[in-house]
């Protein structure tokens, strides 16, 4: 069955390291999605894109880079982790933005803490 | 900037009791979603509103969408255990750019 998956589920690192999470589907969907979920914020978006080569900064993008070199994976790099972006991120995809129907599929998520 | 509010925040109600979470945006949008999270688990789709006047049930949910008033609502009827839940709506501002309200967290008690 076509899925979603992130990779590792739960992370712990230190200030000022470089941490990257991985975002893997096989729904062959255009369109995924980074997002941080806080409490009292639920979600927020960091980054997107809607296909191959195409990044797009989000609401909360500060400190976060995304690169797209296939349709199955967004992989979301932090590039000096701080203490603030400790949160649970999820990924999400779907299909072409004319879908009107559609709507976003969401990976398990993933618990990262900064220290 | 668009706002997405929900309330209540949270909401503890009976198992058979009917009650309605509300969703308000600032800006105009014709395409909302609701979704719901277990607690540690992902995101579920529940439902998708495309348009004005639209209404879409499932079960003992149903969802609406009124875009004039920029106002969605989740209506539970005879609630039971298993809707226990946080719900979040989400708008759609650009070409399935969502922002999320804060959630609402369902507590349904036998």
């Amino acid at each position: 069955d076509a899925e979603i998956t992130q990779s590792p589920r739960h992370k712990i690192t230190e200030t000022g390291r470089q941490v990257t999470l991985a975002c893997h589907q096989t729904w062959n969907h255009n369109n995924m999605f980074w997002y941080r979920q806080d409490l009292g914020h639920g979600l927020r978006l960091i980054h997107y894109s809607y296909g191959v080569h195409d990044t797009n900064k989000g609401e909360v993008s500060d400190g976060y880079s995304v690169s797209r070199s296939n349709t199955e994976d967004l992989p979301l790099t932090l590039e000096s982790a701080a203490s603030s972006q400790t949160s649970v991120y999820f990924c999400a995809s779907s299909e072409e933005v004319r879908a009107w129907a559609d709507t976003q599929y969401f990976g398990p998520g993933t618990r990262l803490t900064v220290l | 900037e668009l706002k997405v509010e929900q309330n209540p925040l949270f909401l503890s109600m009976q198992e058979g009791k009917n009650y309605t979470i509300y969703c308000n945006y600032s800006t105009t949008s014709d395409r909302l979603y609701w979704y719901r999270q277990d607690p540690g688990k992902s995101l579920e789709s529940l439902f998708v509103l495309l348009s004005n006047g639209a209404v879409k049930q499932e079960g003992r949910l149903m969802a609406s969408l009124d875009t004039k008033a920029r106002l969605s609502t989740l209506h539970i009827t005879a609630a039971v255990h298993d809707l226990s839940a946080t719900y979040f709506c989400a708008v759609d501002i650009r070409a399935q750019k969502l922002v999320f309200g804060q959630g609402t967290r369902l507590t349904i008690n036998p």
